[in-house]
């Protein structure tokens, strides 16, 4: 069964204009991954944030997580078209790498 | 340093012939793992393993088998394919931190695979 629902499942935004893409999760956790898949290649790793954190950036990307919700949200600024891609929220519970990815936004950035 | 390498990248079966997937990294991580990729469905854990000899079952480990007989390696066996078997595969390696830190897993390219 899936951890992390992703919303929405698809968004198309224009170049410049900011993509926010939120991911849903039912059990506790100890931390909450994004990741972004460009099509036909693997998944790369964008950021993480640990349970006891409300908020970090990278770059263009801010992730908050809101443990009371169960939610986390990845927000990227001032969009790319190299941007268009999917991303997808991993969440991590319990011991030994138990990790479980989402179904995934699929980002659309059009120039 | 090429990361994590998938072979082959595509690979058409007929129901009941049976193939190995390979994965290597040249990072020294102690995880792997094994994910199968289907439209709407997200990623899922099929097996993994958290160092060399060891290994065990993920979400959906049914129809697959693998084996970790040197660290870098990771091999994923489907001894009679079936066409629920078509899938994008992937593979993935992590270098373990500690409990509740969190690792970043690095993933290979995939092997796209189609049973007839």
């Amino acid at each position: 069964s899936q951890q992390g629902e992703e919303d929405p499942q698809a968004l198309s935004i224009q170049e410049g204009e900011n993509a926010t893409m939120n991911c849903s999760y039912k059990t506790s956790i100890n931390n909450l991954q994004w990741y972004r898949q460009n099509s036909g290649r693997g998944l790369v790793h964008l950021i993480l944030i640990r349970s006891n954190e409300r908020e970090k950036h990278s770059g263009r990307l801010r992730v908050t997580l809101d443990t009371s919700k169960k939610s986390s949200s990845l927000l990227i600024t001032a969009s790319r078209a190299a941007d268009t891609a999917s991303y997808f929220c991993a969440t991590e519970s319990g011991g030994y790498q138990k990790v479980t990815f989402g179904t995934g936004t699929k980002l659309q950035v059009i120039p | 340093n090429a990361g994590v390498t998938q072979t082959p990248k595509f690979r058409v079966l007929k129901t009941g012939q049976s193939m190995t997937l390979l994965c290597a990294q040249d990072m020294n991580h102690e995880y792997m793992y094994w994910y199968r990729q289907d439209p709407g469905m997200g990623l899922r854990l099929i097996h993994y393993s958290v160092g060399e000899g060891t290994t065990a079952k993920g979400e959906v480990p049914d129809g697959y088998n693998v084996s970790r007989l040197k660290k870098q390696n990771f091999l994923l066996g489907l001894e009679s394919a079936a066409p629920s078997q078509t899938s994008v595969y992937f593979c993935a390696s992590s270098y373990p931190s500690g409990l509740d830190l969190g690792e970043t897993q690095y993933f290979g390219p995939g092997t796209r695979l189609l049973v007839l």
